[in-house]
């Protein structure tokens, strides 16, 4: 089965600066790769998703990028903001259903005014 | 709807009792997936319906375990003989037909099992 590792369980940067955080990946290389936030009390909130035939994707200050020879991704915020601050989490479909997604322990992200 | 809601947000109960938990997905979304969170870990997969039957049900961790969709809408978990290691964060998501890799989940029930 598929196996996900984040890195360090929680990050802290000064606001301005970017923030970048690591999924590794185990095992097959997934067609896509996703990335999910989430603020304590609530539910994961999809923010991008990254197909195994993209190399980097942008949506505003959020950049993913996806490096299957390393089963690797990394996702940044730049201009970080407090309001950031949440964890996020990376997600991948399960071998052998496209549907099931295995998600990493995520990485808390506190940005610091 | 506005997004997938689901009942308890909070529900507290003793071992060896029967709990059932709501999801109400997202007007209009055909696949539905339950998720178990505990705490500092990501969500698990638990079970996946496509419509009103289940098409993956190899999450559930043991027999106690059940869900249903039997109109292809709301879905219900139901656990029976609650154990502690039961406590968790349980979260349903949903997705659409056309866009069925991104998944749209709900705040979550969390139950504790004294």
């Amino acid at each position: 089965s598929q196996k996900i590792e984040q890195n360090s369980e929680a990050l802290n940067i000064q606001e301005g600066k970017t923030a970048t955080l690591t999924c590794n990946y185990t095992n097959y290389s997934p067609a896509y790769l996703q990335w999910y936030r989430q603020d304590p009390g609530r539910g994961p909130v999809f923010l991008l998703l990254i197909r195994e035939n993209e190399k980097e994707k942008r949506k505003e200050r959020l950049k993913v990028t996806f490096d299957t020879t390393l089963k690797q991704s990394l996702f940044h915020i730049t201009a970080s903001q407090p309001a950031d601050s949440a964890t996020y989490l990376c997600a991948l479909p399960s071998s052998g259903s496209a549907r099931q997604l295995t998600f990493g322990s995520g990485t808390q992200l506190t940005v610091l005014p | 709807g506005a997004g997938v809601s689901q009942t308890p947000s909070n529900k507290v109960t003793e071992k060896g009792k029967y709990v059932e938990l709501r999801c109400d997905p997202i007007s209009g979304h055909t696949a539905l997936y339950w998720y178990r969170q505990s705490l500092g870990q990501g969500p698990e997969f638990l079970i996946y319906f496509q419509g009103t039957g289940a098409a993956d049900d190899s999450g559930l961790p043991n027999d106690r375990f059940f869900a249903v969709r039997p109109e292809g809408s709301v879905s219900t978990l139901k656990i029976q003989r609650t154990e502690r290691g039961d406590s968790a964060v349980y979260l349903c998501a949903s997705s659409s037909q056309g866009l069925q890799e991104t998944q749209y989940f709900g705040p979550g029930t969390r139950l504790l099992v004294l």
